[in-house]
């Protein structure tokens, strides 16, 4: 079946470069788009980005400066690399498959903090 | 980018009773193929959210049929009738028809009255 899983360390301190893997089973990364989601604590979802099917990436126009989103299809993994990380950047970071154009496959998120 | 406006931010409704949502975009969401790409989620406390409704009016696999979703162009509704304790939670609607950035309304919360 379809899973997605997002590892990362936890913490980042301020003004690092945060490093999140999606790990995935059940679908190919060359069949599918992954889009990653972040929701600040208690606050509502912002979509991030995404890496396509053929291997090219769309981004959040208030992030692009700072994000990346690459991939490993040999290994099923996504990445993403947000350099110049802010408090402001706290939030749990999901990833998701496109089905194309809604997404039925979440993974179970993880909390990134900033904070020294 | 889309703008959606969701409303209401908080929704108490009674056990059996019906929940009315509504999104509305800056702009309409019917793609050039003729398609609308809105959709609707559920999010329990602590877990992801998940699809409730797709293309507007298309439950997903194992939703049940209280949940229905109307609209086009740019006015949208999610319907709950009969609202039961598992239907508590946060709901967003969001929008794939004009990317990037797809956008995702900013949330009703569900509660009991």
């Amino acid at each position: 079946q379809v899973q997605l899983k997002e590892s990362g360390p936890g913490l980042v301190q301020p003004s690092q470069t945060l490093s999140l893997t999606c790990t995935v089973s059940g679908f190919s990364l060359t069949s599918n788009s992954v889009h990653w989601v972040r929701q600040p604590p208690g606050k509502g979802l912002e979509w991030v980005g995404a890496i396509w099917s053929g291997g090219s990436t769309d981004y959040n126009s208030a992030l692009k400066s700072r994000l990346s989103i690459s991939r490993d299809t040999s290994k099923s993994q996504v990445f993403l690399k947000m350099n110049s990380l802010q408090t402001e950047d706290t939030a749990i970071y999901f990833c998701t498959r496109s089905q194309p154009g809604w997404f039925a496959y979440w993974g179970q998120g993880t909390l990134v903090t900033v904070s020294s | 980018d889309v703008v959606m406006t969701q409303t209401p931010v908080s929704l108490p409704v009674s056990l059996g009773g019906q929940a009315s949502i509504s999104c509305r975009s800056s702009q309409s969401l019917v793609h050039s193929n003729g398609n609308t790409y809105l959709h609707w989620y559920l999010q329990k406390p602590g877990q992801s959210p998940q699809l409730l409704i797709y293309r507007v009016s298309n439950r997903f696999s194992g939703v049940p049929d209280r949940f229905s979703g109307s609209g086009s162009g740019t006015d949208f509704t999610l319907k709950i009738s009969r609202v039961e304790p598992e239907d508590l939670g946060d709901y967003y609607c969001l929008q794939s028809t004009h990317f990037p950035p797809l956008t995702f309304g900013s949330g009703t919360k569900l509660e009991i009255k």
